[in-house]
């Protein structure tokens, strides 16, 4: 079983500030990790994936995350945030080998961009 | 290359009813993922459909069911409608090789009164 915890519903950062948006994540079996962007009345977009090989992972838009298995995280960070990085960001979860593609979705992290 | 698309985008049905959801997979993509994201919270799964089969089910209880057709395009369907079932239903398609990576429609809105 996977569970995926975010930790702060609402972040709010300065334009040109540094974007971290926490994930930790709980899995049985070696774990592929996700985060996923929602714009307002929208889908939801990949912004980036883990799956096997480095555990840095650059994504859309300026985001990276990385992996680190001691600690269960894949926490979320932009070195300078844009206005139009404000939007709700959600971590997800499936197990590497799982039979189908069954996410599990953190509750979501609403990012406010502060002029 | 045509993204996901889903309809209706918006609808309202009343307690007890039944409504019906359509989704259409991207080009090449022959697996179909539906998710509810009730105000709020994040998406949750419902089940996955892959060359016209029920492939994984979340904790959803029978009133809720789907199709797969054979172009891939999928269907749910919720009976007997509870003020709980109002959220946003999300449409996901993937290849079914194993990226991990799947692609969202905009969803459709879903109220119950």
């Amino acid at each position: 079983a996977q569970s995926v915890t975010q930790l702060g519903s609402h972040v709010s950062v300065s334009e040109g500030a540094l974007v971290l948006l926490r994930c930790n994540y709980s899995s049985s079996v070696p774990p592929y990790l996700f985060w996923y962007v929602q714009y307002p009345n929208q889908g939801l977009q990949l912004l980036l994936k883990y799956t096997t090989g480095a555990t840095l992972v650059k994504g859309i838009n300026g985001f990276e995350a990385e992996f680190k298995k001691s600690e269960t995280s894949f926490h979320l960070t932009k070195p300078s945030a844009h206005m139009s990085d404000a939007a709700e960001y959600f971590c997800a979860v499936r197990g590497a080998n799982s039979g189908n593609e069954k996410l599990t979705f953190g509750t979501g992290t609403r990012l406010t961009i502060i002029p | 290359e045509t993204g996901v698309t889903q309809s209706p985008t918006h609808l309202i049905k009343t307690r007890g009813q039944q409504v019906t959801l359509r989704c259409s997979s991207q080009s090449g993509h022959n697996t179909v993922s539906w998710y509810q994201q009730a105000l709020g919270q994040g998406p949750q799964f419902i089940f996955q459909y892959y060359r016209e089969e029920e492939n994984g089910r979340g904790n959803f209880p029978p009133r809720f069911s789907g199709l797969q057709f054979p172009n891939y395009s999928s269907e749910l369907n919720v009976n007997a409608l509870e003020l709980d079932d109002s959220a946003l239903y999300l449409c996901a398609s993937s290849s079914g090789q194993n990226t991990g990576e799947l692609f969202f429609g905009e969803g459709s809105r879903l109220t119950v009164l």
